[in-house]
């Protein structure tokens, strides 16, 4: 049972480029979220989503896209990479009826020169 | 909106030394309430929770109690081993929120165990 998958690992980007963080997870989990980690500020919640098709915003949504088509993916993406976005990204899935026991991924270190 | 605080760190402790790690919050409704651990290079693993007022939390000799009069939980640990340097974070989901249950976490706590 692998949890929750995040790749890449690390990646560095230029001002203006795009990409896409991958999140998969393989517990049929309803709900998915990424969050971004910077230091002294704990996790931020950038988007969420309760299930598939269903998005929403979280604390710092700008500059960021998701998706959610199936319930297994769950895929962050950076429309015009800026400095700022440096940080760590973690993706997390919980199911309904866990009791708000959230799985994390092991995270992805991007950043933005 | 809801927020959690938590103890400036980083706490520095030798080994089998008491730990406390201090967390407030503030939120809307009754929200459930979360200790996270995060070891290095990892994600973050959930450590304890507590879902009602006066529940009592505990996992690996951690303890933490929900006191809804101190809108607190306090993590605590009675002996600490080298291998609890982690960074612990403080979280809350409360129900009555805009976002549904997702988490709002503190800043979080660096330990360090010194053998």
């Amino acid at each position: 049972n692998a949890g929750v998958t995040q790749t890449p690992k690390f990646q560095v980007l230029k001002t203006g480029q795009s990409m896409t963080l991958q999140c998969a997870q393989d517990m049929n989990h309803e709900y998915m979220s990424w969050y971004r980690q910077d230091p002294g500020m704990g996790l931020r919640l950038i988007h969420y989503s309760v299930g598939a098709g269903i998005t929403d915003q979280g604390e710092v949504p700008n500059g960021y896209n998701v998706s959610r088509s199936t319930t297994e993916d769950f895929p962050l993406r950076l429309l015009s990479a800026a400095p700022s976005q440096t940080s760590v990204y973690f993706c997390a899935s919980s199911s309904r009826d866990s009791n708000y026991g959230y799985t994390f991924g092991s995270g992805t270190r991007l950043t933005v020169v | 909106g809801d927020s959690v605080t938590q103890m400036e760190g980083p706490v520095t402790l030798s080994e089998e030394a008491f730990l406390t790690i201090n967390c407030t919050y503030t939120a809307t409704g009754y929200p459930s309430l979360f200790w996270y651990v995060q070891y290095p290079g990892e994600g973050l693993q959930l450590l304890l929770k507590a879902t009602k007022a006066d529940d009592k939390g505990s996992n690996k000799g951690f303890e933490a109690t929900y006191r809804k009069e101190t809108t607190s939980f306090h993590l605590e640990k009675g002996s600490v081993q080298v291998s609890d340097s982690a960074v612990y974070f403080c979280a809350l989901s409360d129900p009555f929120s805009g976002s549904a249950r997702q988490l709002t976490f503190g800043s979080g706590t660096q330990l360090t165990v010194l053998p």
